[in-house]
């Protein structure tokens, strides 16, 4: 079965400081990764999705995320983080084309502090 | 936009009763989802609707069943609700065409059985 891991349960950052969210996948097999962002009382939105092509997308909000095969991960960054940045971030995978589920990662809590 | 709605933000039932959770997206889309959300563990998924009338179980079904009369129309529903079901509930809908297509997802309805 296909897992997601997120290391971190919540990452509290500075304002303006620059933050990575971790993410690694266990298949070894063609995937599709994605990041979605839940805002307080909101349900989720995508921040970005890796497909194929160039391993580094740029995602909505200034967030950008690096696709790494050899080493299974797929890390969130942004280089200056806003207190509008609080949320809970979700990384996910689908493996393989066609009709199939998302499976989740627990989910990283981001605290953006002044 | 696409836009997916649930029928109640909150939601408080009482240990017996028979809960209906009701979702209603407005982009004809094919899938439909149910999601579970709990803190440290992510979102899991309770069932999903290829297309009107079909259902598959997800990962968690035990306790749930599920309705897809319409295409717009996805309910969850719990026959006899219990107090591990409180939980935050997060439907979702997905065009199928493109293979690797986002999920859009509601803004959830927080369940709480008394």
């Amino acid at each position: 079965a296909q897992s997601v891991t997120q290391l971190d349960s919540q990452v509290p950052v500075f304002e303006e400081a620059p933050v990575e969210l971790r993410c690694n996948y266990s298949s070894s097999v063609s995937v599709y990764l994605f990041w979605y962002v839940q805002y307080p009382n909101q349900g989720l939105q995508l921040l970005l999705k890796y497909l194929s092509g160039s391993t580094l997308v740029k995602g909505i909000n200034g967030f950008e995320a690096e696709f790494n095969k050899s080493q299974t991960s797929f890390h969130l960054r942004k280089p200056s983080v806003h207190i509008s940045d609080t949320a809970e971030y979700f990384c996910a995978v689908q493996v393989g084309a066609g009709f199939q589920k998302l499976v989740f990662g627990t989910g990283t809590r981001l605290l953006v502090s002044p | 936009d696409v836009k997916v709605t649930q029928s109640s933000r909150y939601l408080v039932k009482r240990t017996g009763e028979k809960v209906f959770l009701e979702c209603v997206q407005d982009m004809d889309h094919e899938n439909m989802f149910w999601y579970r959300q709990d803190p440290g563990l992510g979102l899991r998924l309770i069932y999903f609707s290829y297309d009107v009338k079909m259902k598959e179980k997800g990962d968690i079904p035990e306790g749930y069943s599920v309705s897809r009369e319409k295409k717009e129309r996805f309910s969850l529903i719990l026959e006899s609700a219990s107090t591990n079901q409180t939980s935050m509930y997060l439907c979702a809908s997905r065009f199928p065409e493109s293979s690797y297509n986002e999920q859009f997802f509601g803004p959830g309805t927080r369940l709480t059985v008394l």
